[in-house]
């Protein structure tokens, strides 16, 4: 079986730009988190989604959004992009909603550079 | 909130030595507890989980982690390590909210 994959793997962007990361789950499963991950903060939850539909969200802003689409793929878009975001950017799928409930699959992340 | 904190950053072993990491959590009501593991160039991956039952937990390769109510704690422990477990660790609590919310890491380096 696939394992969960996510595209691309690396990114560079300027300042005031913004992105979009794309993720693909595991087939059958059907929840899709996203996490940050960077050297001070650790990882970091975003937000989940499940049958197209986001079940959490973390304490970040409002420029960072998802979205999930029929076929459980998710998209993450970052706005108005701050050095700040500077990240390697997780995507974890389970069969059910929920990480703390289900065990998650990671990808391999997408290394984004905000110049 | 919720919080996890690994009081290693980084620990530096022999092969053959024991290891025990450590993970405290905050929060007061019934919680789920994991551990995942990032080997170099690879995956996050799940090493154990405590839901309920036993609180002591045998994981994948050898590893097993104790949960104990009264300490806030689940500490991950391996009798002895190998240089194939030179890796990143982390502790994570499920929050209320059904996200995982993880601790900073403890990375871990076996020396041959």
């Amino acid at each position: 079986k696939a394992g969960v994959t996510q595209t691309p793997r690396y990114l560079i962007k300027t300042r005031g730009q913004q992105v979009t990361l794309s993720c693909s789950p595991i087939s059958g499963h059907r929840s899709v988190s996203w996490y940050q991950q960077t050297p001070g903060q650790g990882l970091q939850f975003l937000f989940e989604y499940f049958s197209e539909t986001q079940r959490n969200k973390g304490n970040f802003p409002g420029r960072f959004s998802g979205r999930q689409f029929s076929n459980s793929r998710s998209e993450m878009n970052v706005s108005t992009l701050e050095l700040g975001d500077s990240a390697l950017y997780l995507c974890a799928s389970s069969v059910a909603t929920g990480g703390a409930y289900n065990e998650q699959f990671f990808g391999p992340g997408t290394r984004l550079t905000v110049l | 909130a919720q919080s996890v904190s690994q009081h290693n950053h980084h620990v530096i072993l022999s092969e053959a030595a024991s290891l025990e990491l450590g993970c405290n959590y905050s929060y007061g009501g019934t919680v789920n507890l994991f551990w995942y593991v990032q080997y170099p160039g690879q995956h996050l991956q799940l090493l154990l989980k405590y839901f309920s039952g036993d609180p002591l937990v045998k994981g994948i390769k050898g590893f097993e982690a104790e949960f104990i109510k009264s300490k806030f704690s689940f500490n991950l422990r391996k009798p002895s390590v190998q240089w194939s477990d030179t890796a990143e660790y982390f502790c994570a609590v499920g929050g209320s909210q059904g996200n995982l919310i993880f601790g900073k890491g403890t990375k871990l380096s076996v020396k041959p």
